[in-house]
């Protein structure tokens, strides 16, 4: 069992749509948690980042912790063709320095 | 400013060639990491340096020798490579919380 799943998709969703992305993992010592989205040929843009449960809000894009069944979310609302890319959970336990386990990336395509 | 630079943008290398890769960020974070990624698959850790010491190093094979000057800059040298190392090198700087990439570079070996 990996360590981080992540559906690989692809998600296909109309202009508009709200997007629910997700990743589960095993390790409950993980504390910090990141989503990232990454275009084609392109470096990992950090959307959001939080520390142990809850929920944290940046326009159109929410992500949500819930450690007790140790699942991450990332809601898109609104989405738009400019969205589709690949979205990546990334989640780690250290301080000072992380070493991030990724999942596998889900690939998002928005239609207009 | 939330900005890792990056060069070059692409790269061609022959197999015996000698090359080396920049980073740079200006964050003021004192951790800084070398990630390789292939196609379609997550970015994977090769190096971590932390406050410019060397701090992680993922059994990497020696043609790749991490560099850290200063806490902003970070370098790869890069020797000998074979094919399969052909992939794109992402640079990334660190936070308590988080980790910022830059725009990479596309490395080719022929």
């Amino acid at each position: 069992q990996k360590e981080v799943e992540q559906d690989p998709g692809p998600l296909s969703v109309p202009e508009g749509a709200i997007v629910s992305l997700n990743c589960t993992y095993s390790n409950s010592a993980f504390q910090y948690f990141m989503w990232y989205r990454q275009y084609s040929r392109k470096g990992p843009e950090l959307l959001m980042y939080t520390y142990s449960s809850g929920n944290k809000e940046d326009g159109r894009f929410t992500a949500q912790v819930d450690k007790s069944s140790k699942y991450i979310s990332l809601f898109i609302r609104d989405s738009q063709p400019s969205d589709s890319a690949t979205y990546l959970c990334a989640m780690s336990q250290n301080t000072g320095f992380q070493k991030l386990v990724f999942g596998t990336g889900t690939r998002l395509l928005v239609s207009p | 400013d939330t900005e890792v630079t990056q060069t070059p943008k692409h790269l061609v290398m022959g197999m015996t060639n000698k090359k080396s890769l920049k980073c740079e960020q200006h964050m003021g974070h004192r951790a800084m990491y070398w990630y390789k990624q292939k196609a379609k698959k997550p970015p994977e850790l090769m190096f971590v340096y932390s406050y410019e010491k060397l701090s992680i190093n993922e059994s990497v094979p020696s043609r790749f020798s991490p560099e850290c000057p200063n806490s902003s800059l970070l370098n790869l040298h890069l020797h000998a490579l074979q094919p399969e190392d052909s992939a794109l090198y992402l640079c990334a700087s660190g936070g308590v919380y988080e980790q910022y990439f830059g725009p990479g570079t596309r490395l080719t070996v022929t």
